[in-house]
């Protein structure tokens, strides 16, 4: 079975804090992806990537960066966290071969910046 | 508590009867598509895809249609069970194009007792 961990099931910081949330995924796959999961919205996709150190933007990448240097690991920074950046924050990950790209996701991290 | 489920439609469903949940999707050349289910706190959870390429896919309990003259999906429960309680959401890809999905902002599904 795919497995998705993040580091942390809540979290609590500051306006202002530099947050890091970090994601691993033990199947080889290719891709790794970033959401936050609002009310009424669904998921909005951050940023994602297809190979180490490659990366692109989501639909909302604004407020956000992220790292991956190496291919189990893909890292969300939020350089200076904002009340508005309070959510639940996905990670998934996809193989990326083409034939079957179904994403799962970790259990995400509830994120709340007082 | 979790918040995520709120202002979602629900589908209030006797326990051992069947559910339908339904979803319209956005994009005619999407080909690929899948339901997840996210229990309250918890990440996601895969249970069926299906490729444009059918009209019918089925898997343990559940039954995903696909109708794609009317881009509409549909996932079939059958024999509800307490533990389907949760939010489900559809999922539209477009394989082979853009590494990004369309999702819904789902259902939510009550077992009553």
């Amino acid at each position: 079975d795919v497995k998705v961990t993040q580091s942390s099931r809540y979290l609590v910081k500051r306006t202002g804090e530099k947050v890091f949330l970090e994601c691993v995924q033990d199947m080889d796959h290719e891709n790794m992806f970033w959401y936050r999961q609002d009310p009424g919205l669904g998921l909005r996709l951050i940023y994602f990537s297809y190979d180490v150190k490659m990366k692109e933007k989501g639909d909302i990448p604004e407020g956000y960066s992220v790292s991956r240097e190496k291919k189990e690991r893909f890292s969300l920074i939020l350089e200076s966290a904002s009340t508005n950046q309070t959510s639940m924050y996905l990670c998934a990950s996809s193989s990326g071969d083409g034939s079957t790209d179904t994403q799962y996701f970790g259990p995400g991290t509830r994120l709340t910046v007082l | 508590g979790e918040s995520v489920g709120l202002h979602l439609p629900t589908l209030s469903v006797q326990e051992g009867d069947n559910s339908i949940i339904n979803c319209a999707y956005s994009n005619s050349a999407s080909d690929y598509f899948i339901w997840y289910k996210q229990e309250s706190g918890k990440g996601p959870q895969f249970i069926i895809d299906i490729r444009s390429n059918m009209d019918k896919r089925q898997g343990q309990r559940v039954t995903v249609l696909l109708n794609k003259t009317v881009k509409h999906l549909s996932l079939q429960i059958a024999a509800t069970q307490p533990g389907d309680s949760a939010v489900y959401f559809c999922a539209e890809n477009i394989r082979g194009g853009t590494y990004k999905y369309i999702f819904g902002t789902g259902t939510r599904l009550k077992v009553l007792a």
